[in-house]
């Protein structure tokens, strides 16, 4: 099973600051998916394919990687996008998401 | 426009079952698998495996074989979750949600399963 280690854990931005979050695997996958998901509701798609956008994601974010460390970068924080994010590998049986990064606002 | 719908909360003692729906519209329903994610209070997400909605081929991952069953009732368009003998670690929302290649793009709203004596 390919564990993914997100980092960091909780972190808190101000607006119109730079954020970052990473997910490391333990072995090498093709692609990472990346996930929001506010309280009480179900995950949203977010970025899929290491750095594709789902429907509706503003362009302020994006996403990188390969091999065994990704990324998803918020070039500059909004209120909105306060939430939790999970990263999810599919490229190998089962699927598994990361440990989700709790990103609050100042 | 494209919805999964999942049946309401449950509140089951252990040792029971449980069974939940997710019921898809505005798409053919046979054209796109299936997966099932859990999550626990508090917690994160853990895929559960996945049902072939054409062939209905289940694929479960190791953490749920044996008392968690994936089903179809194509006719009606919807997805079932049973899980036998319940145990307090299965209180978790239950997400069904659509593979629409290449990612997840719809996901049902939910369905909390509390197990308690």
């Amino acid at each position: 099973e390919i564990v993914l280690t997100q980092s960091p854990t909780t972190m808190a931005a101000s607006p119109g600051e730079k954020v970052t979050i990473t997910c490391r695997a333990s072995s090498s996958v093709s692609y990472m998916h990346w996930f929001q998901q506010k309280s009480g509701t179900s995950p949203k798609p977010w970025i899929y394919d290491t750095s594709k956008l789902a429907s509706g994601v503003p362009d302020r974010f994006s996403g990188s990687g390969s091999g065994t460390s990704y990324s998803l970068t918020i070039s500059s924080m909004e209120a909105e996008d306060a939430a939790t994010y999970y990263c999810l590998q599919r490229s190998s049986y089962p699927f598994t998401f990361g440990s989700g990064t709790k990103l609050e606002i100042k | 426009q494209i919805q999964l719908v999942q049946s309401g909360p449950e509140l089951k003692k252990p040792g029971e079952s449980v069974k939940i729906s997710c019921k898809a519209s505005g798409y053919t329903f046979t054209d796109y698998a299936m997966h099932w994610v859990k999550q626990a209070p508090g917690k994160g997400l853990k895929w559960m495996g996945w049902i072939n909605t054409y062939t209905g081929k289940p694929t479960y991952a190791d953490d749920f074989k044996g008392r968690f069953v994936f089903s179809l009732e194509a006719s009606a368009s919807t997805a079932n979750l049973q899980i036998s003998n319940l145990k307090n670690e299965d209180t978790a929302t239950y997400f069904c949600a659509r593979w629409g290649s290449p990612l997840f793009d719809y996901w049902g709203q939910g369905v909390m399963v509390t197990v308690s004596s």
